[in-house]
């Protein structure tokens, strides 16, 4: 079983549309998840940042974290064609700042 | 506001050539790491730095790869006599504390020919 399992995707959503994205994990050590957004040929960059389980929201952007259940959600509210781009989650446990990647979900916000 | 910057941005290389892809972490950030990301795959820790020293490092960071802080504000790492498969892009990050917040710079793509 894969560390942390994401779906390719792509998915692609009419704008104004709620997104949802999500990752499940398998090892119970994680305690920091994070979203990342990654436009073609750049750098990740950091969108959410959550510690343990709960939700935290930014915005359009609300991270959530069910540890019982080893998933986390990204939702994106009111998709925006800008909102086009490679999602990928990470996460890692508390003794080590290595992030572990999922593979990413491609987003297509169609106008 | 401030971001990670990494040189060059493309580099293309014969095989058993060495390499060193460079970049400059945020000013007040403390802890480094590399990243890669081959075509189409995930992106994948090779190793972190703190205090002049390794913290940690992956099992594709082997005896071909360093890191280095050779001055105040540069982190490089140095791939000694390069392969095929380390065709990737290549990613900085730092982080201002032992936390998770990590920022990535754009990424050099490494070509090897």
């Amino acid at each position: 079983q894969k560390e942390v399992e994401q779906d390719p995707g792509p998915l692609s959503v009419p704008e104004g549309a709620i997104v949802s994205l999500n990752c499940t994990y398998s090892n119970s050590a994680f305690q920091y998840f994070m979203w990342y957004r990654q436009y073609s040929r750049k750098g990740p960059e950091l969108l959410m940042y959550t510690y343990s389980s709960g939700n935290k929201e930014d915005g359009r952007f609300t991270a959530q974290v069910d540890k019982s259940s080893k998933y986390i959600s990204l939702f994106i509210r009111d998709s925006q064609p800008s909102d086009s781009a490679t999602y990928l989650c990470a996460m890692s446990p508390g003794h080590t700042d290595k992030l572990i990647f999922g593979t990413g979900t491609r987003l297509q916000v169609f106008p | 506001e401030p971001e990670v910057t990494q040189t060059p941005s493309h580099q293309v290389t014969q095989m058993g050539q060495e390499v060193i892809l460079r970049c400059v972490p945020i000013s007040n950030h403390l802890y480094f790491y590399w990243y890669r990301q081959i075509l189409g795959q995930k992106v994948e820790f090779l190793v972190s730095f703190y205090n002049n020293e390794i913290s940690e490092k992956s099992e594709i960071f082997d005896d071909q790869f360093s890191v280095e802080r050779p001055d105040g504000s540069n982190f490089t790492l140095k791939i000694r006599s390069t392969k095929l498969e380390d065709s990737a892009m290549y990613f900085c990050t730092s982080s201002p504390s032992a936390g998770k917040t990590q920022y990535f710079g754009p990424g050099t793509r490494l070509l090897v020919l």
